[in-house]
């Protein structure tokens, strides 16, 4: 599966917008990318998936060039409850058999 | 609730005893997974079901670990002889067959467990 690099921390202000990206100069044809939010003591939660361009939901925005080889998480407008650690996946959109690969993600901390 | 579920939240066991954590899919889900989480890491691929057949094991299941899933629904995760290095949460996720729009990983609470 392809290695993710992300930024171990970030911090923002409540009511800005916050973009994580992720490098994964590995990813193969057939892999998704995946975002996953996780707050202590919770499992992770699935945020966003795309393939390629751009993918918006009720929550976030996920931006893919055009090699693949990044991605960028956007969090509009983000708020306290937003402190998280944020998890970039890349590989197959379910997990396939070998279930999912996280990296150590990144610990976003919203202040006031 | 239709989320995952696990039980127990919690477990405070000493070294040496054996454990057996519960966890109930989504409805419908033919995909469970297990996943081990220590702090400040992501949590590491433990072993895979589809329906009640367990196709896949990380080496880090060792032979102290089992998992089963009976009749293709929940599955129970067992640790014998448990280690203090087994501390960790146990994380259990569903997803649906490969059909459909969104194919992704619903993952339960977790298993908090403690080894004394």
């Amino acid at each position: 599966l392809a290695k993710t690099t992300q930024p171990i921390s970030m911090d923002s202000y409540e009511g800005q917008e916050v973009n994580i990206t992720c490098s994964h100069n590995n990813i193969a044809t057939n892999d998704y990318i995946t975002w996953y939010q996780q707050f202590p003591s919770q499992g992770p939660r699935f945020i966003i998936q795309g393939y390629k361009t751009k993918v918006t939901n009720e929550v976030a925005s996920l931006f893919i060039p055009a090699d693949r080889k990044s991605s960028t998480l956007s969090l509009p407008r983000v708020s306290l409850s937003d402190t998280a650690v944020y998890y970039c996946l890349v590989g197959p959109p379910g997990g396939g058999a070998d279930g999912l690969t996280f990296g150590k993600g990144t610990h976003l901390i919203i202040q006031p | 609730d239709t989320g995952v579920s696990q039980n127990p939240r919690h477990k405070i066991t000493k070294r040496g005893q054996n454990v057996t954590f519960r966890c109930d899919p989504i409805s419908e889900h033919n995909r469970l997974y297990w996943y081990r989480q220590t702090l400040g890491q992501g949590p590491e691929f433990l072993t895979y079901f589809q329906n009640e057949a367990q196709l896949e094991k990380s080496r880090l299941l060792s032979d102290r670990f089992s998992a089963e899933r009976p009749k293709g629904s929940f599955s129970t995760l067992e640790i014998q002889r448990t280690e203090q290095g087994d501390s960790a949460m146990y994380l259990c996720a569903s997803s649906p067959p490969r059909t459909g729009a969104l194919k992704t990983q619903y993952f339960g609470p977790g298993t908090r467990l403690l080894v004394l």
